[in-house]
């Protein structure tokens, strides 16, 4: 089957702990995408990238950081310098970035907690 | 920059029924792609319809309809025969033309429950 899987699907970490979280697609898309979702509020972007070795910040990329090395693979890291990192995390992708149809596909996200 | 305004934090319907979810957007931009997404229990995200701004037809998906006013920046949700599957998060989104990235700005959602 073709998708987006992210791992784990619940993560907890101690404060002051970098956290790596999981985001792979098999859909043969360029684009893909992390967000977060806090109670109450809809998706905020943190990071996209359009293409392998390049990605841009999205409205809080504060605290995080991400790499894409491999076209299929887009893990977000949640840095210690995030002050409120307890959140849904989502990951997309799309074929590309342009057109009406090129909607977003969205993985099952990952619920992280801070202790 | 684009903000989308969901004033309904929370609603609830008849199963069998209809609603209707309001979603208002500020932008400065012509042209533009609007969307709704729902995210139900499993909180997996599902695309539900989309429009494009410069089309005055609103678009139709089975149960689902839109009513796309553009003058008064206003793109409501619209389910018919409501069941009990509709029960989810609704989010309205925004995407500039060109976007420079097909990035979305979503409201803040409205949690609509359906009672059988």
């Amino acid at each position: 089957d073709g998708g987006i899987t992210q791992s784990p699907k619940y993560l907890f970490r101690k404060e002051g702990q970098n956290v790596t979280l999981s985001c792979e697609q098999n859909l043969n898309h360029d684009a893909m995408y992390w967000y977060r979702q806090d109670p109450g509020q809809g998706l905020r972007l943190i990071y996209y990238s359009q293409i392998v070795n390049d990605f841009q910040k999205g409205d809080i990329a504060e605290g995080y950081s991400v790499s894409r090395e491999k076209k299929e693979s887009f893990p977000l890291t949640v840095t210690s310098a995030q002050k409120n990192p307890t959140a849904f995390y989502l990951c997309a992708s799309s074929i590309g970035t342009g057109g009406f149809y090129n909607e977003q596909f969205f993985g099952p996200g990952t619920r992280l907690t801070v202790l | 920059a684009q903000t989308v305004t969901q004033s309904q934090p929370e609603m609830s319907v008849q199963e069998a029924e209809t609603v209707t979810l309001s979603c208002t957007y500020d932008t400065s931009e012509s042209n533009y792609y609007l969307f709704w997404y729902k995210q139900p229990p499993s909180r997996q995200m599902i695309l539900v319809i989309r429009q494009e701004a410069y089309k005055q037809q609103n678009a139709t998906e089975n149960r689902f309809s839109v009513n796309f006013q553009k003058a008064a920046k206003s793109f409501s949700l619209k389910i018919s025969d409501s069941q009990l599957g509709d029960t989810a998060m609704y989010f309205c989104a925004f995407r500039r033309i060109p976007s420079g990235g097909n990035m979305l700005t979503f409201g803040g959602g409205t949690r609509l429950m359906v009672k059988p």
